[in-house]
């Protein structure tokens, strides 16, 4: 079946520094995904819809600049935080349609901790 | 404004039992209604979904219920197993290339 990577699985990096974590559709081709993130004991909170080719639409509040979001290719997104703090521990998790079919697929989460 | 109004926030189920978790939403372009069973640590998982020219759809012990003039939907886990005892989320969205908008969650716990 349809499978969504997520790379690192967890991270821990010290305050001030980038992270970047990779969602890849493993065997379709996904022109839209989706980054959420997930705070302990909370729901999933729509950050960002990356789109191939495009520019990120960013949900209100989430800032573009900190969260930097790339969608190079058809099985490939990016998120990177910049100048990481630690209230930007979380668990990231994103979601890709697979085109075509329009089903959806989520990763199994990024773990960050920002010390 | 929350989109989808998940509840209870919490459940417990003896084992055996049913489990049912209740979502109401308000945006009528809302076409897609999944229901995701999540464990710790770990990211979402579909359980079931359902889309509004149906009032019921039934996969093994998951049972989807949708009440579009109400605008609920509900899950139904029936003979409840400790191995259900994840958190559950419902979510909505408007089809195509729309994210999900999701539910603030329910935590099952299905004791022995």
């Amino acid at each position: 079946g349809a499978v969504v990577s997520q790379h690192p699985s967890w991270v821990i990096c010290k305050s001030g520094t980038s992270v970047k974590i990779e969602c890849r559709s493993l065997d379709f081709q996904a022109t839209t995904m989706f980054w959420y993130r997930q705070f302990p004991k909370q729901s999933l909170m729509l950050m960002a819809t990356s789109n191939e080719g495009s520019k990120a639409t960013y949900e209100q509040g989430v800032e573009k600049d900190k969260f930097l979001i790339n969608h190079a290719s058809l099985t490939l997104s990016t998120l990177t935080v910049t100048s990481a703090h630690p209230e930007d521990s979380s668990f990231y998790i994103c979601s890709a349609i697979r085109q075509n079919t329009g089903e959806l697929f989520f990763g199994e989460g990024s773990r960050l901790t920002v010390l | 404004q929350q989109q989808v109004k998940q509840s209870p926030q919490s459940l417990i189920v003896q084992k055996g039992g049913i489990s049912i978790i209740n979502c109401a939403y308000e945006n009528t372009a809302f076409d897609y209604f999944p229901w995701y069973q999540q464990f710790p640590g770990k990211g979402p998982a579909l359980l079931i979904a359902i889309r509004p020219d149906v009032s019921e759809k039934k996969e093994g012990r998951f049972t989807i219920s949708f009440n579009k003039s109400a605008k609920q939907f509900s899950l139904h886990i029936m003979d409840s197993q400790p191995g259900d005892s994840a958190t559950y989320f419902c979510a909505a969205s408007k089809g195509g290339n729309t994210p999900l908008v999701f539910g603030k969650g329910t935590r099952l716990s299905v004791i022995a």
